[in-house]
C-alpha cells in the first residue's frame, strides 16, 4: 500500500496550463478506472475535482481535466487562476479493495 | 444539502482509545459505502477504512488493522471509528466521506492528538 507518486510542487503563470502526474502500479492506477483527484486549500477539507479518471462533478470548472495511460494518471489545469493555488491529491481504488492516495502536489500561481 | 459532520476527536495518551462519530444528512445514508481518511498535520492524506452499506464488508489500511474498527448505524445515519491502542503516529485530522470509488463529500474533520 505505497502512496502514489506525485511531484511535490508545480507552478505556472496565470492563464497557463499545468499538468500533475500520479504514478502507481498495475494493482491500483493501472488496474481500474477509479482514479480521482482532490483539491485542498489551507485548513479546508479536500474537495472532489475529478472521478473515474476524467469525469467532473457538477459545479467543477471545465478548466480541470483528467486522463490516464497505463499506471500513470494526470490532472491538467487550464487557464491557471490565482484561486487554483492549493494542494492536489490523486487517489486510486486498489486490488485489495482499499484506496491509496498520492503524495500530494502544491500548485503555485506565479 | 449533503452534509457530513465528524465529532469525538481530542487529546488521548498513547495506548488509549477514542471513538469518532460522523453524522450524515441530506442523502440516504444506508445506500452508500462510507470511508474514513486521515491527514497528519502538514502532510498528506491516508485512507483508513471503509464499510459497506449493511456493514457486512469492512476494509482497513495495514497500519490500523487490529487496532481500529469501523462501524455504522443506518437508523441513526451515523458512521463510527473505534480507535484502540493509539500511537503518536495516529495524530491526525480524521475525515469521513461518502464512498463511491471516489470520496464525496467530505466532512470538516476532527483532530485526534495522541500525546502524553
Amino acid at each position: 500500500q505505497s502512496a502514489l507518486t506525485q511531484p511535490a510542487s508545480v507552478s505556472g503563470s496565470p492563464r497557463q496550463s499545468i499538468a500533475i502526474s500520479c504514478t502507481g502500479t498495475s494493482s491500483d492506477v493501472g488496474a481500474y478506472d477509479y482514479v480521482s483527484w482532490y483539491q485542498q486549500h489551507p485548513d479546508k477539507a479536500p474537495k472532489l475535482l475529478i472521478y473515474d479518471v476524467n469525469k467532473r462533478p457538477s459545479g467543477v470548472s471545465n478548466r480541470f481535466s483528467g486522463s490516464k495511460s497505463g499506471n500513470t494518471a494526470s490532472l491538467t489545469i487550464s487557464g491557471l487562476q490565482a484561486e487554483d493555488e492549493a494542494d492536489y491529491y490523486c487517489s486510486s481504488y486498489t486490488s485489495s479493495n482499499t484506496y491509496v492516495f498520492g503524495t500530494g502536489t502544491k500548485v503555485a500561481v506565479l | 444539502e449533503v452534509q457530513l459532520v465528524e465529532s469525538g476527536g481530542g487529546l488521548v495518551q498513547p495506548g488509549g482509545s477514542l471513538r469518532l462519530s460522523c453524522a450524515a444528512s441530506g442523502f440516504t445514508f444506508s445506500r452508500y459505502w462510507m470511508s474514513w481518511v486521515r491527514q497528519t498535520p502538514g502532510k498528506g492524506l491516508e485512507w483508513v477504512a471503509n464499510i459497506k452499506q449493511d456493514g457486512s464488508e469492512k476494509y482497513y489500511v495495514d497500519s490500523v488493522k487490529g487496532r481500529f474498527t469501523i462501524s455504522r448505524d443506518n437508523a441513526k445515519n451515523s458512521l463510527y471509528l473505534q480507535m484502540n491502542s493509539l500511537r503518536a503516529e495516529d495524530t491526525a485530522v480524521f475525515y469521513c466521506a461518502r464512498d463511491l470509488y471516489w470520496l464525496d463529500p467530505w466532512g470538516q474533520g476532527t483532530l485526534v492528538t495522541v500525546s502524553s
